[in-house]
């Protein structure tokens, strides 16, 4: 099984529509964290968490809400889904205790928004 | 505020031949510098850091890469490519201004051609 299990896989969904991306991990990391990659962008960070009571917002938040239920689950919320929102969005983790930066990446989540 | 660029949108290389991926980096203080890669339909793999120590880092495949202070860069290299090796590469480096993310580049293909 994936360290960092990403749900849904694939989602298409209509404009207005409320989603969630789901994302569970169980390398027992504190960090996780909401990146979107869009083609020629690279990966541009949503939201993240350093544990249970943290979140904070990324470069590119509005739209966007996030949820952390657990230490190992951490969801992504779009309230109204709009066209602009198609992306391929990726779960990642970290261990505090390194801190050096490494992540472990979710296999990502495609979301086309009609 | 740091940022890393990656000049190159797409290098094609011929297989057996030595490959360099691009990429330079703003950061204030000491620079944490990773490399990842993406295949096809994956999420990101890492495939080495720079955290201090040795300018030349050795990683997973083959992978090293340079780091050159002066030049603020940190070029991916390879002395032989393998048609394998072509996928997306992102350089990232540590935010450290702001709880230690990783701030990626825009990402380069990389096209091995046998």
């Amino acid at each position: 099984d994936a360290d960092v299990t990403q749900t849904p896989r694939n989602r298409i969904t209509k404009t207005g529509k409320r989603i969630m991306l789901e994302c569970s991990q169980t390398k027992g990391h504190d960090r996780m964290y909401w990146y979107r990659q869009d083609p020629g962008l690279g990966l541009r960070l949503i939201y993240y968490s350093f544990d249970v009571k943290d979140i904070n917002k990324g470069e590119i938040s509005d739209g966007y809400s996030v949820s952390r239920q657990a230490q190992a689950k951490f969801s992504l919320s779009l309230e109204s889904a709009i066209p602009n929102q198609t992306a391929l969005y990726f779960c990642a983790t970290g261990a505090e205790a390194e801190n050096t930066g490494e992540l472990f990446f979710g296999e990502g989540s495609r979301l086309t928004v009609l | 505020a740091q940022s890393v660029a990656q000049p190159e949108d797409q290098v094609n290389v011929a297989e057996g031949n030595p490959l360099t991926v691009k990429c330079t980096y703003s950061v204030s203080g000491n620079p944490y510098l990773f490399w990842y890669v993406q295949y096809p339909n994956r999420g990101l793999q890492f495939l080495l850091k720079y955290i201090t120590g040795d300018n030349l880092v050795k990683g997973s495949y083959g992978f090293e890469a340079e780091f050159n202070k002066s030049q603020t860069s940190f070029h991916l290299k390879k002395p032989s490519a393998l048609v394998s090796d072509s996928a997306l590469y992102f350089c990232a480096v540590r935010d450290n201004d702001q709880g230690g993310k990783l701030i990626f580049g825009q990402g380069t293909e990389l096209s091995v051609k046998p």
